[in-house]
């Protein structure tokens, strides 16, 4: 199975900051990556896909990039509607297999 | 507007069996990829299993053999067959669309499953 590893797993950070997370692949998976976005008691929220690709309606400051092993979520400038859990997901090979989750919480 | 909406869910015995429904409307099931994902309480997402619209499966190894996903086209309706539940199977089961290439794009709002005695 193909291991997804995030990194960081907390990260505290303010209003307007530049927010960057890391998804290792353990293999290749070109570039079959997405991100979701998760808020307490609800479902999953797709943002990326195609590791760089932007969903429908997100905003813009968010953005992906990579391919490969490694892949990044950024946001630019952190709103207070995007303190939550952030997951990448790869899709390249089954088991789908996500990463542990990224917890981006209010400094 | 698309919308998915599980039910099914809720407190059985180790051993047991529950079926899982995940009603659609605004798309056609048999014409997408649908999958099943869970988070135990607390912890991360779980791939689960998906159904192609050729009715190709796959399944994740922790279930596997113990779990069916199947769709009924008049209903418009998704379903995962759990059999053998044992504790770690507890968890919020969600239905979701895979739009081929993307990713899963719609989501329902999961249907939690406790195993328990």
């Amino acid at each position: 199975d193909i291991q997804m590893t995030q990194s960081p797993s907390t990260l505290s950070a303010s209003v307007g900051d530049r927010v960057t997370i890391t998804c290792r692949a353990s293999q290749t998976i070109s570039s079959w990556l997405a991100w979701y976005q998760q808020k307490p008691g609800k479902a999953p929220k797709l943002l990326i896909y195609k590791a760089s690709s932007l969903e429908g309606g997100v905003p813009s400051r968010f953005s992906g990039s990579g391919s490969g092993t490694e892949f990044t979520l950024t946001i630019s400038s952190l709103q207070p509607d995007d303190f939550a859990t952030y997951y990448c997901q790869q899709y390249n090979n089954y088991p789908w297999t996500f990463g542990q989750g990224t917890k981006v919480e209010i400094k | 507007e698309e919308q998915l909406v599980e039910s099914g869910g809720g407190l059985v015995q180790p051993g047991g069996s529950l079926r899982l429904s995940c009603a659609a409307s605004g798309f056609t099931v048999s014409s997408n990829y649908m999958s099943w994902v869970r988070q135990a309480p607390g912890k991360g997402l779980e791939w689960v299993s998906i159904l192609y619209s050729d009715d190709t499966t796959h399944y994740a190894d922790s279930v596997k053999g113990r779990f069916a996903i199947s769709r009924d086209n008049s209903r418009n309706t998704l379903y995962l067959q759990m059999n053998s539940l044992r504790a770690e199977d507890t968890a919020v089961y969600y239905c979701a669309r895979h739009h081929f290439g993307v990713g899963l794009d719609y989501w329902g709002q999961g249907t939690l499953v406790t195993v328990s005695s």
